[in-house]
């Protein structure tokens, strides 16, 4: 069971746009740590895709972005296109446990 | 541009330990934290453990009395070694660079980028 949670899968359309949503607690997000977010594509290793809650690294297209709010974080994705179809993980700190992630959100393209 | 290599082993025997090697190219080794994490197979991230240049670590408190992460400063390489496996430690284990901003001495935040290959270690018999 991961500290953080989110939905196991989101799915939409081309041109669509979706949101991934990341829960906290006190001990982490809500304890005013930032949140990243992770991008994995089928067997690669992730891949940093936005940090401190809401800066896109270099070469990370602007249609995804981050938010906080809270105890929770979300990620958004406009313009949804078939190579944004992945695996996505939110990462923050925790008190306790120092780096914690959520399970994952399977993004399905239709 | 930076880039992490590793290797090790990819089959164990139960009780065996697991050692993996990662090498840092292309950027500074110090300033950084230096973390392995795992992903068994169809499931998520697990965070493992971390060590900096001068060779401060940090653990997963779930597998803290299992882990050992050392560095080798001047190969600019950092090890893991996990001590009596079992079969639930069978995974995909990735090492990545950890970047920390801090203020006034405390984490405020903590990413990782970039990642390594993975190496997939299988535990059995």
């Amino acid at each position: 069971q991961s500290v953080l949670t989110q939905p196991p899968s989101v799915s939409g359309a081309p041109g669509q746009r979706v949101t991934i949503s990341c829960t906290g607690s006190s001990s982490n997000i809500g304890a005013g740590y930032d949140v990243h977010w992770y991008q994995q594509l089928p067997g690669t290793a992730p891949k940093l895709l936005i940090y401190g809650n809401s800066n896109r690294p270099s070469g990370v297209p602007d249609r995804f972005s981050g938010s906080k709010s809270g105890t929770s974080a979300s990620l958004a994705i406009t313009g949804l296109q078939a190579e944004d179809e992945a695996d996505y993980y939110c990462q923050s700190y925790d008190s306790s446990l120092r780096k914690v992630f959520g399970g994952g959100t399977k993004l399905t393209v239709l | 541009q930076v880039q992490l290599q590793q290797w090790g082993a990819g089959l164990l025997k139960p009780s065996e330990t697991l050692s993996l090697t990662c090498a840092v190219y292309g950027g500074s080794f110090s300033g950084y934290y230096w973390s392995w994490i795992r992903q068994p197979p169809g499931k998520g991230l697990e965070w493992i453990g971390e060590i900096n240049h001068s060779g401060s670590t940090n653990y997963n408190p779930s597998l803290k009395s299992r882990v050992t992460i050392s560095v080798d400063t001047s190969k600019n390489q950092f090890s893991l070694k996990l001590s009596s496996v079992t079969a639930a430690d069978t995974a995909v284990y990735y090492c990545a660079r950890g970047v920390i901003t801090m203020v006034r001495g405390v984490i405020l935040s903590s990413w990782f980028d970039p990642w390594g290959q993975g190496t997939l270690v299988t535990v059995s018999s």
